[in-house]
């Protein structure tokens, strides 16, 4: 597509409940990222994918949340039995090549979660 | 430990005023920098970014920002602010090399105020 697209882009889930937030790269993007922005917060780095697997996950803040990629394109992140501080906008970004800061990054408008 | 800091959380400039937001980092070696905006409700729009070579780099929107490795700074300028300029500016580092992961680490933020 011609950029990358998040859906849905609001999400609200009550505590407890699973959730699954979708991220469509640009197409031909081996690169993929995750990452959480909560209010008043930077950027936090959840993991990172080329083509279909993950070298570095280190920023997944517990088990609760996983994520996958397939066919090198669309990526799901999963959080389980959602919290209240999962509430935050969870951004997904896509680069042309694994070295990917050679272009930066192409975000997403990302996804607005918010457990009640 | 690598970071970014952005000093200034909220800054309020007039229409037509220059603006400087400020950016320094740490980091194991000379990295890859970027100054990205994120308007309300939107992703992040890269503005700008340095990899090597000259340290005054030009942007989009009438941007730049200045290298100085002396000071680990990656300040970001415009001459003359727009109202449309009202944002949330976040500078970014990454590594300069083909690692086991290419993420970039963001600043907290500088959310920028225009008076007419």
């Amino acid at each position: 597509g011609a950029g990358v697209s998040q859906s849905p882009s609001n999400k609200v889930t009550e505590k407890g409940k699973d959730v699954e937030l979708r991220c469509d790269p640009i197409s031909g993007h081996t690169a993929l990222y995750w990452y959480r922005q909560s209010l008043g917060q930077g950027l936090e780095f959840l993991i990172y994918f080329q083509g279909n697997s993950a070298p570095d996950k280190s920023g997944l803040p517990s088990d609760r949340f996983s994520a996958e990629r397939t066919g090198g394109s669309v990526s799901t992140l999963t959080i389980q039995r959602t919290q209240q501080e999962d509430s935050a906008v969870y951004l997904c970004a896509s680069s042309l090549v694994g070295g990917g800061q050679s272009y930066g990054y192409t975000f997403g408008s990302g996804t607005r979660l918010t457990v009640v | 430990a690598q970071s970014v800091t952005q000093p200034d959380i909220h800054i309020t400039v007039s229409e037509g005023a220059s603006l400087e937001l400020r950016c320094n980092y740490s980091y194991g070696a000379t990295p890859y920098l970027f100054w990205y905006v994120q308007s309300p409700g939107q992703g992040l729009q890269l503005l700008l970014k340095y990899f090597s070579g000259d340290t005054l780099v030009q942007g989009i929107k009438g941007f730049e920002a200045e290298f100085k490795r002396s000071q680990s700074s990656f300040n970001l300028r415009k001459p003359s602010v727009h109202w449309s300029d009202a944002a949330e500016y976040f500078c970014a580092v990454g590594p300069n090399y083909g690692g086991a992961t290419n993420k970039l680490i963001f600043g907290t933020g500088t959310l920028l105020a225009v008076q007419p």
